[in-house]
């Protein structure tokens, strides 16, 4: 199935720094929406996008609707070790049921 | 709130048998439920869409006859591998979606990890 194109596939980063990562689609979403997983777990909902050029925060976290309704990114500040995981993207577009098309995921590692 | 539970959380089998996985919205009503599989170091894929009382969609490559979905009731729907494979084994993640709310965002259920001799 198709999916969205999320860079980068992954991360190492040092405890305290900034990071982001961001999905790009050739088509058009109406909603944009970015999970963490962790092992064995399944994915769960950190914000979620509704609007082209909005931009929701939720803690240390910032993601933005891109104005193309193509593409968008999130961000994560001082990063802590409990943002190990796998981050996610996902897009739904205009008229359909639901159904989520998701990125590759980006795995990110932070050295406490 | 918006609690999805799955069972069992992993279970292996022996290759010819059949597994049934259960998903269930704890605290909410889920008119669509929707089934994934993610297999080691890849993404969620939506095998298909499960609407109460109705019957299942399935994506493109996904085999209907191999994988039963039965949604029974707004809090339950199945998933029932038949004659399952080694190359059936997977991580399978549900994923409920609430109704009658102005964010209708699906909300997953902590996936069935499942192995296959």
């Amino acid at each position: 199935g198709q999916q969205l194109n999320q860079s980068p596939q992954s991360m190492f980063i040092q405890e305290g720094e900034d990071v982001s990562m961001n999905c790009t689609s050739s088509s058009i979403f109406n909603t944009w929406l970015w999970y963490k997983q962790e092992p064995g777990e399944g994915p769960v909902l950190l914000i979620a996008l509704y609007k082209a050029g909005e931009l929701t925060s939720n803690g240390r976290l910032t993601a933005q609707f891109g104005i193309t309704r193509k593409d968008s990114f999130l961000n994560i500040s001082a990063s802590i070790p409990s943002d190990v995981g796998i981050y996610f993207c996902a897009g739904r577009r205009s008229g359909n049921t639901g159904k989520l098309i998701f990125g590759q995921g980006t795995t990110l590692q932070v050295k406490p | 709130g918006a609690v999805v539970s799955q069972h069992p959380s992993r279970v292996i089998c022996k290759s010819g048998t059949s597994v049934k996985i259960e998903c269930r919205s704890l605290d909410f009503q889920a008119t669509t439920m929707f089934w994934y599989r993610q297999f080691p170091k890849q993404s969620l894929m939506l095998m298909a869409t499960s609407n109460e009382g109705s019957k299942a969609t399935y994506e493109q490559g996904v085999e209907k006859d191999k994988f039963l979905i039965n949604h029974a009731s707004l809090t339950l729907s199945t998933l029932t591998v038949t004659s399952a494979h080694p190359e059936d084994s997977s991580f399978y993640i549900c994923s409920a979606q609430q109704i009658d709310i102005v964010s209708n965002e699906q909300f997953f259920g902590p996936g069935t990890r499942l192995t296959v001799l």
